[in-house]
C-alpha cells in the first residue's frame, strides 16, 4: 500500500475485554515498532519486530499485551483484560532496517476502555 | 537500553524567534537520531535526522547538532512560523538491525504571531 495503514482507527471496548489492533507496514519495510500515545503525552516504545522475530519486547508494559508478525508484513497487537488506563492512542510504525532507517507512521488506534 | 530525555517540555516562542529543542540520550552506541513533527491530531512525521558521522545538518529553516561526546543533540528552527507550532519528538538507535527506535518525551512548540 501507499503508506503504513491501522486498524481499526477507533475502538471503544469495555473493561475485561480482549481487543486486537492491526497494522500493514509498508511493503518491504522489514522493521516495525508499536508505540503508545497517552493524552498528551510522548511516544512510549512497546515491540519492535524485525521480520517475523521480535528482538525487543522491553516496552510491552504487562503481560496483558502480546504482539506478533507474520509473513513478515502484518502486525497484530493484542491487549488482554482490558483496564481503564490501556486507554490510548496505538501508533505503528515501519521501516526499511537497515538500509533506510526512516520510520514511517500510521494513523493509530485509539483505544477506549469503558 | 536505550533512553531518551527531551527538554523543554513546552516552548513558546513569538513569529520570527528561534526555537531550540534538546535532548540527551544514553546509548553511547545509539548513531542515527532523527527528529519527528506530529501536528495536532496527525501522525507523526520525519522533518530531519543526523547520523553519528556528522556534527550538524541543515535544512532550510531547520538545522540538527550533536555532540557525541556528550551524548546530546539538538534541533534549531529559525525565523519561526505560526505553521511550526506542533510536538516535536527527538529520536536514538543503532543504526544497525535488531534495535529499536526510542523517542523523548516531545516538546509542544507553540508559535504566536
Amino acid at each position: 500500500g501507499a503508506g503504513v495503514s491501522q486498524s481499526p482507527s477507533n475502538k471503544v471496548t469495555e473493561k475485561g475485554k480482549d481487543v486486537e489492533l492491526r497494522c500493514d507496514p509498508i511493503s518491504g519495510h522489514t522493521a516495525l515498532y508499536w508505540y503508545r500515545q497517552s493524552l498528551g503525552q510522548g511516544l512510549e516504545f512497546l515491540i519492535y519486530f524485525q521480520g517475523n522475530s521480535a528482538p525487543d519486547k522491553s516496552g510491552l508494559p504487562s503481560d496483558r499485551f502480546s504482539a506478533e508478525r507474520t509473513g513478515g508484513s502484518v502486525s497484530t497487537l493484542t491487549i488482554q483484560r482490558t483496564q481503564q488506563e490501556d486507554s490510548a492512542v496505538y501508533l505503528c510504525a515501519s521501516s526499511f532496517d537497515p538500509a533506510s532507517a526512516e520510520a514511517f507512521f500510521g494513523q493509530g488506534t485509539r483505544l477506549t476502555v469503558v | 537500553g536505550e533512553n531518551v530525555e527531551q527538554h523543554p517540555s513546552t516552548l513558546s516562542v513569538q513569529e520570527g524567534d528561534s526555537a531550540v529543542i534538546k535532548c540527551t540520550y544514553s546509548d553511547s552506541a545509539s548513531n542515527y537520531f532523527p527528529w519527528y513533527k506530529q501536528e495536532l491530531g496527525k501522525r507523526p512525521q520525519l522533518i530531519i535526522d543526523i547520523r553519528s558521522n556528522v556534527g550538524e545538518k541543515k535544512d532550510q529553516r531547520i538545522a540538527v547538532t550533536l555532540n557525541k561526546t556528550a551524548k546530546h543533540f539538538s534541533l534549531h528552527i529559525t525565523e519561526t512560523q505560526p505553521e511550526d507550532s506542533a510536538v516535536y519528538f527527538c529520536a536514538a538507535r543503532r543504526y544497525q538491525a535488531g534495535t529499536a527506535l526510542i523517542f523523548g518525551k516531545g516538546t509542544t512548540l507553540s508559535v504566536s504571531s
